[in-house]
């Protein structure tokens, strides 16, 4: 089954303890990327990957790491995590279109509460 | 820069009512446009595509029309469910950029 797969699914933590938040896809897609969804601000994109050790920031990236060794593992690295970076994480995987643009599949989401 | 601008929720509807969330978009380009839905305690979903102006995007009752000329894709169904119940969210990705920019999500609730 195509998916993307991410773990933990629910994390508590304390200030100042590094965590890593897992993410893979089996679907072969070159473009993988990092959102945070918060209450009245929708979805925001943290980090994006376009392939292999190509990463860029996106619009919240401030507090948070990437590495994309393998095409299929995409971990989001947060080094001293403070209580604003409470929020459910989302990962995605793109397939471009027919058209333009891309398509993107979605993980089923990280709740994690930073105390 | 892009943008998308949905109609702020909740929207409550009573079963089998006709529902309409307004999506309207700011792009450059020529984008791709897309609804997403979120269920209760899961990640986002494809719900429809298009991809060109005039095309009509459907899926499990839902439609929603490329509109050019109004810049909008408005997600309609005609008849709601109680398990339509979701968060649903207006997307673009324009040609050449794989960056998805999202509306703010409007929540849907649908009573017996």
């Amino acid at each position: 089954e195509a998916q993307v797969t991410q773990n933990p699914r629910y994390l508590i933590t304390v200030t100042g303890k590094k965590l890593t938040v897992t993410c893979s896809q089996n679907m072969n897609h070159e473009y993988m990327s990092w959102y945070r969804q918060d209450p009245g601000l929708g979805l925001r994109q943290i980090y994006y990957s376009m392939n292999v050790e190509v990463t860029d920031k996106g619009d919240v990236p401030e507090g948070y790491k990437v590495s994309r060794k393998e095409k299929r593992n995409f971990p989001l690295i947060l080094e001293s995590p403070s209580p604003n970076q409470t929020s459910l994480y989302f990962c995605a995987s793109s397939l471009s279109i027919q058209g333009g643009g891309y398509e993107q599949y979605f993980g089923p989401g990280t709740r994690l509460t930073v105390t | 820069g892009n943008s998308v601008t949905q109609m702020e929720g909740p929207v409550t509807l009573s079963e089998e009512a006709f529902l309409t969330i307004n999506c309207t978009y700011t792009a450059t380009g020529y984008p791709s446009l897309f609804w997403y839905v979120q269920y209760p305690g899961e990640g986002l979903q494809l719900l429809l595509k298009a991809t060109k102006a005039d095309d009509k995007g459907s899926n499990k009752g839902f439609e929603a029309t490329y509109r050019k000329e109004t810049t909008s894709f408005h997600l309609e169904k005609g008849s709601v469910q109680v398990s339509d119940s979701a968060v649903y969210f207006c997307a673009l990705s324009e040609r050449g950029y794989s960056t998805l920019t999202f509306g703010k999500g409007t929540m849907l609730l649908v009573s017996p």
